[in-house]
Formats: structure tokens, C-alpha cells, sequence
């Protein structure tokens, strides 16, 4: 079975510095997806970035980066320039592709303040 | 822009009590989940629909959680006999297997269940 996982609860930054979240795996799959979720206080998680297994190319999505490293089975996301509003819960979750099943298996979570 | 919508959001019942937690997907989506998120703990999969069949669920599904979603549209998920175990965020989440980028899901804002 799939696991996930976040080994810092919590991580505190400051604004317009750079921060990484750290997030580790496990799996006999070759092939699979995985994405970074935030969930902001008392809101809907919204996707920040996804990353397919298949693609060496690490995935950007503005502020947003990931290190994607599949031998190590290690998944972590950097957030660059940070700023108050990316206070949150931030989970990462995998998504296998040959199983068949197209549910998502989540870490624990790291909690990010942010300080102005 | 409608995204994914639940009902009721806080719900306080007393054990022994049975619930009803609803949900309401992006309009075009035939994949509907479920979650359940404990205090400190990531989403866990409970159970998932296409269209209106249940085609995978969670061994945390015990014989007192039933879920329908009958003209896969809207879906229902009803705790029986409530247990102050069952305190937690049930989170619903929708996407399609059209399209590309992993099949992204989108999640709803959760129902509070307290259990007293």
C-alpha cells in the first residue's frame, strides 16, 4: 500500500522569503501523480501543483516549485517570495495511475505561518 | 463559478444519533468522493462514486456509513447510530476522467460533524 509522507508539522517563514515543505513517499508504482493541496483556515483545499511521474521536468506554477526526485521517492514543494496569503495547511497527496482506483492517499500536513 | 458544495457545514448531533451530510459536485463531474479529515491528520478516503455507482470503498466505511448518490448528481452520506469516534470533517470532492493534468480534484468546503 501507498503511503505519504510529512515530516514537519509545522514551518514558519517570512514574507518575501523562500520556504520549503518536505514530503516523502512510498510506492512500487512506476507511474503516478502527485500534487500539493492548501487549506487555507476554515476554507477549501485548492490545488497548488501537481507533478506526473512519467515527467523528469520539475513542475512551476508562478511562486510555486516543486523538487520532484523519483529515485528518493521525495516530493517537496518551495515557495518562493512568500507572502501572508500563503498562511495554511498544506497537504501532499498522491494519486495512483495502474491501480485503478482514483483516489487520493494524503500526508499528515504541514501547518505554514507566515510572518509579516 | 459553482464548485463543489456541502450541506450542511457545522452539524452538532448527540451520540446515537443518525446524520445526513450532503454534497453537490461541479456540474459536469461524473467522479464524486469522500473524505474524512480528523484533527491534525490529512483527508482519508472513504468512498467514491461514478456517475451513480459505488465503485470503491473505504474499510473505514463501517456498517454504519451509507452513501447514495442515486442520479449521479448530488450525493448523500448518512452516519447511523453516531459514535463520538465520528467527530471529524467529512469532505467531499469531484472531478472528471475528461481532460488532462491528473485528473485534479476538486473539493468542497466540508461538513463539521461534532458528536457530543
Amino acid at each position: 500500500a501507498q503511503t505519504v509522507t510529512q515530516s514537519q508539522p509545522e514551518m514558519s517563514v517570512q514574507e518575501a522569503e523562500t520556504v520549503t515543505l518536505s514530503c516523502t513517499y512510498d510506492t512500487s508504482e512506476s507511474d503516478y501523480y502527485l500534487f500539493w493541496y492548501k487549506q487555507p483556515p476554515s476554507r477549501q483545499m485548492i490545488l497548488v501543483i501537481r507533478q506526473e511521474a512519467y515527467k523528469q521536468q520539475n513542475a512551476t506554477e508562478n511562486r510555486f516549485s516543486v523538487n520532484f526526485q523519483k529515485a528518493a521517492k521525495s516530493f517537496s514543494l518551495k515557495i518562493s517570495d512568500s507572502q501572508l496569503g500563503d498562511a495554511a495547511m498544506y497537504f501532499c497527496a498522491y494519486r495512483s495511475v495502474l491501480s485503478g482506483t482514483y483516489k487520493y492517499i494524503f500526508g499528515t500536513g504541514t501547518r505554514l505561518k507566515v510572518l509579516a | 463559478d459553482t464548485g463543489v458544495s456541502q450541506n450542511p457545514r457545522h452539524k452538532i448531533t448527540k451520540r446515537g444519533q443518525n446524520v445526513t451530510f450532503r454534497c453537490d459536485p461541479i456540474s459536469e463531474h461524473n467522479r464524486l468522493y469522500w473524505y474524512r479529515q480528523t484533527l491534525g491528520q490529512g483527508p482519508e478516503f472513504l468512498t467514491y462514486f461514478q456517475n451513480e455507482a459505488q465503485l470503491e470503498k473505504s474499510r473505514l466505511l463501517s456498517d454504519r456509513f451509507s452513501a447514495e448518490r442515486p442520479k449521479g448528481s448530488f450525493s448523500t452520506l448518512e452516519i447511523q447510530r453516531t459514535e463520538q469516534g465520528d467527530s471529524a470533517m467529512y469532505l467531499c470532492a469531484s472531478n472528471s476522467l475528461k481532460g488532462t493534468g491528473g485528473n485534479e480534484q476538486f473539493f468542497g468546503p466540508g461538513t463539521r460533524l461534532t458528536v457530543l
